[in-house]
């Protein structure tokens, strides 16, 4: 079956550091990968995607590169800031699975 | 900006009870989920809807669970007779019809059993 592996927290970085978060899946196929935010207090939010390999999604001075052949999305930014605390969560569909399958997400603490 | 919601957006109750949880999704959107995450825990699939159906579901979703798109906006999720271990988000879900379009969420119901 699907699954995604994201390194655990928390991780916690000054401001304007760089910032990688480490996410590897296990699917059949060609699925569709997700980066999704979860703010203190909030829902999920979709924050980028690749829906095939050598993609690159952006969003927010974030980055990720669909990575097949070592099967990674790894999530990247420059320059955090405080405002970037949160959990993010590798999530993909794909693999025969309509739902999506979410990693264990990983919270991100900025200091100023 | 059009957006899933979510009622109610707390609920406490005793273990056995029932609890219906509402979700009213994007309007145009054809494809519907329930998803939960225990604190602490990853999120984990529950459910998928389409076309007045179950499309996919979890090992989780057993016949405590149902879901039901009573009317053209809302898609609930009931679960019969709540168990401890039921206590956790709740998070509703909405999908355009194309393959590799993304979930919009809803900002979740926590649900407390006691």
């Amino acid at each position: 079956g699907n699954s995604v592996t994201q390194m655990e927290g928390p991780v916690t970085l000054s401001e304007e550091a760089f910032l990688t978060i480490n996410c590897t899946y296990t699917a059949t196929g060609y699925p569709s990968l997700f980066w999704y935010v979860q703010y203190p207090g909030e829902g999920l939010q979709l924050l980028l995607k690749a829906t095939k390999a050598d993609d690159k999604g952006s969003n927010k001075g974030f980055e990720a590169t669909y990575r097949k052949e070592t099967t990674s999305f790894h999530l990247e930014k420059g320059s955090v800031q405080v405002s970037d605390s949160a959990v993010y969560f590798c999530a993909l569909r794909g693999g025969g699975a309509d739902g999506l399958t979410f990693g264990k997400g990983t919270h991100l603490i900025i200091q100023p | 900006e059009p957006e899933v919601t979510q009622t109610p957006s707390h609920q406490v109750t005793q273990m056995g009870q029932e609890v219906i949880l509402r979700c009213v999704p994007i309007s145009n959107h054809l494809y519907f989920y329930w998803y939960r995450q225990i604190l602490g825990q990853k999120v984990e699939f529950l459910v998928s809807f389409y076309n007045n159906e179950i499309s996919e579901k979890s090992e989780i979703f057993d016949d405590q669970f149902s879901v039901e798109r009573p009317d053209g906006s809302n898609f609930t999720l009931k679960i019969r007779s709540t168990k401890l271990e039921d206590s956790a988000m709740y998070f509703c879900a909405s999908r355009a019809g194309s393959n590799t379009g993304e979930l919009f969420f809803g900002e979740g119901s926590r649900l407390t059993v006691l």
